[in-house]
């Protein structure tokens, strides 16, 4: 399985929005509605932001969105703030009930 | 509140075999899927496999012939075996929990750790 491709670098000014696409195969991202997308500051375990492509977990900031059409996955980050400063993964379930993960995407708040 | 502790060498020589566990506390690893992930140093995240607290495992194809995960209930612990390890398999790793579905998101995570192949 090959990873899922990522923007490798995305960059926005404070209080602008920014998207992450995360594009995949008709055997991952497009096969179910199972991709999440999880945020890692240096140094630091992945947290996650999103599950079943557009559900936030309890906590997480509602700045933060989802959404999926055909093959290709998409994380929107509204109202973009310093601390969102960080390393952004998508990851989906596959055909042959394993996972893969995206490339990974650099956000630098400017 | 779920905690997960990775444990194990920091350093495994090329052509061993790397051992990992993952302790759980806070909470029984029965009812879910256990996934163990890897990140090269400055590289993106490698999901590795999972495995039901039944036993039942899935794999990262590129890896599935060197890579044994197993569980202990009585211990609440996950391990993961590596073999025939080379420079590439330099990373950290990482322990999470998954639901109790085989797609579930990875909700809780270890603090990963650092493993260098080296001779």
């Amino acid at each position: 399985q090959s990873a899922l491709t990522q923007p490798a670098s995305v960059s926005g000014s404070p209080g602008q929005s920014i998207t992450i696409s995360c594009t995949g195969t008709s055997s991952d991202v497009g096969a179910y509605n199972y991709v999440s997308w999880y945020q890692q500051h240096p140094d630091k375990a992945p947290k996650l932001l999103i599950y079943e492509v557009s559900f936030r977990p309890s906590g997480v900031s509602d700045r933060f969105s989802g959404s999926k059409s055909g093959n290709t996955a998409s994380l929107t980050i509204s109202g973009l703030q310093a601390e969102d400063e960080a390393d952004y993964y998508c990851i989906s379930y596959t055909t042959s009930s394993t996972k893969v993960f995206g490339t990974g995407t650099k956000v630098t708040v400017l | 509140q779920v905690q997960l502790q990775e444990s194990g060498p920091g350093l495994v020589k090329p052509s061993e075999t790397l051992s990992l566990t993952c302790t759980v506390s806070g909470d029984s690893i029965n009812t879910y899927f256990w996934n163990w992930i890897r990140q090269p140093p400055g590289e993106g995240l490698e999901w590795i496999g999972h495995i039901y607290y039944s036993g039942s495992t899935n794999y990262n194809p590129s890896l599935k012939s060197r890579v044994t995960i197993s569980v202990d209930t009585s211990k609440n612990q996950i391990s993961l075996k590596l073999n025939s390890v080379t420079a590439a398999d330099t990373a950290l790793y990482y322990c999470a929990r998954g639901g109790k579905g085989s797609a579930s998101p990875l909700d809780y995570w270890g603090q990963g750790t650092l493993v260098t192949v080296s001779s």
